[in-house]
């Protein structure tokens, strides 16, 4: 069974320039995260999708960060503009529910450096 | 509102050794919990977790955990540790009741020694 897929692995940008990251979950799972994790830190969940519909994004910066999830599959998350403080692993997660219960599989992340 | 505490940012221990990784957690409701492993340049892998039932809970590579409600905690161990255990472990809770987020601890490096 292939795993989450994320890309590209890395990425370096300047400040109020804009990023794009992309995910392709496990196949089957209808439930979708995207995780901050800032150096140091553990993940931090920025948006959870349900299929294609936002079950939770209350900390996600809405001024700047954008993500959706078309078709209820692949899902992308964009930044604009980025700030220094933007510089994370953003990685992404799936599971077949939606329930805490349910394991999330996670991808192998996206390193965003903003100089 | 729940919060995870992992008190030991890094932990030496030397081959073969035992190795204890602690976490408390605070919540105001009943809540599962999880010790998530990350290797280098790699996701979070799920190692165990409790859902119910008994408090001693086994996971993959030799690890379990144990459940401790009175104290709030869910520590991690394993009897003797390989190099190849090195890596930062995340512990992390979920909310028994129809909340789904998980709230991770800040996670603890564990560096093997030979």
């Amino acid at each position: 069974e292939a795993g989450v897929a994320q890309s590209p692995r890395y990425k370096i940008i300047e400040k109020r320039q804009s990023v794009a990251f992309w995910c392709n979950p496990i196949s089957g799972h209808a439930t979708l995260y995207w995780y901050q994790q800032i150096l140091g830190q553990g993940p931090k969940l920025l948006i959870q999708f349900q299929n294609n519909g936002v079950v939770d994004d209350s900390q996600l910066p809405k001024d700047r960060f954008s993500a959706e999830r078309l078709k209820g599959v692949d899902s992308t998350l964009k930044i604009q503009p980025a700030k220094l403080e933007d510089s994370a692993v953003y990685l992404c997660a799936s599971s077949q529910g939606a329930s805490s219960t349910d394991t999330q599989y996670f991808g192998p992340g996206t390193r965003l450096t903003v100089l | 509102a729940q919060s995870v505490t992992q008190l030991d940012s890094q932990v030496p221990v030397f081959e073969d050794a035992p190795v204890e990784l602690r976490c408390n957690y605070s919540s105001s409701v009943s809540v599962y919990l999880f010790w998530y492993v990350q290797y280098p340049n790699q996701g979070l892998q799920l190692l165990l977790k409790y859902l119910s039932g008994s408090t001693l809970v086994k996971g993959i590579n030799g690890f379990e955990a144990e459940f401790n409600k009175s104290q709030t905690s869910f520590h991690l161990r394993k009897p003797s540790v390989h190099i190849s255990d090195t890596a930062e472990y995340f512990c992390a809770v979920g909310r028994m009741d129809s909340s789904y987020k998980l709230i991770f601890g800040s996670g603890t490096r564990l560096l093997v020694r030979p």
